[in-house]
């Protein structure tokens, strides 16, 4: 079976640019939580969909949004790129919402000029 | 604000020896403590978790000990092994259901030297 996938799975844009990464989640998996990795971090909470309903978000400004289709598939947008937005962006799936049901994507490494 | 504090940054150890890496946490409403395992160039993966009505979880070479009065995890490799060169970050959740937030440690770069 295929794990959680990404796309793309890296892209340079410049400063107030927008951007939109994509993740699939493991066929049967219902909740999409999407994570900021900071070079040399540990990964930051964003967002969390389950049944297309946000359940959760981090400390995150406006910029960040996002979305979950009925497919279970989801997007994060990030507008006004500023440079600090440089990071991997993890994506991560859970079957009926149980962390231990969880996988992590391989990440978007996004940089920002 | 920093809920979770991880200890050491990096950690050699000889092959064959025993791996710690421990974490503290702040917020007395964590009931889920996992710890995921990253390889360059690869999201985390889980690699053991426990909840604070046991002391202690072990599968395999890997060991969770748990001391909730301290508000401490730690985590053990037994036989330690070059392919567990990574970097391993510790997390918590208060895992109800429905519930997927974690807040992660800032990791721990592992290295098994022969």
């Amino acid at each position: 079976d295929a794990g959680v996938t990404q796309s793309p799975t890296h892209l340079i844009k410049t400063r107030g640019q927008q951007v939109t990464l994509r993740c699939s989640p493991i066929s049967g998996h219902k909740s999409v939580s999407w994570y900021q990795q900071v070079l040399g971090q540990g990964p930051q909470f964003i967002f969390q969909y389950y049944e297309k309903e946000e359940r959760g978000r981090g400390n995150f400004p406006d910029r960040f949004s996002a979305r979950q289709f009925p497919n279970y598939s989801s997007e994060l947008n990030v507008n006004a790129l500023l440079l600090g937005d440089s990071a991997l962006y993890l994506c991560a799936s859970s079957g009926q919402g149980r962390l231990e049901t969880q996988y992590f994507g391989p990440g978007t490494r996004l940089l920002v000029l | 604000q920093q809920q979770v504090k991880q200890s050491p940054q990096s950690l050699i150890v000889q092959k064959g020896g025993i791996s710690i890496i421990n974490c503290a946490y702040e917020n007395t409403a964590f009931d889920y403590f996992p710890w995921y395992q990253q390889f360059p160039g690869k999201g985390p993966a889980l690699l053991i978790a426990i909840r604070p009505d046991v002391s202690e979880k072990k599968e395999g070479r890997f060991t969770i000990s748990f001391n909730k009065s301290a508000k401490q995890f730690s985590l053990h490799i037994m036989d330690s092994q070059p392919g567990d060169s990574a970097t391993y970050f510790c997390a918590a959740s208060t895992a109800n259901f429905g519930n997927e937030k974690l807040t992660f440690g800032t990791g721990t770069r592992l290295t098994i030297i022969p």
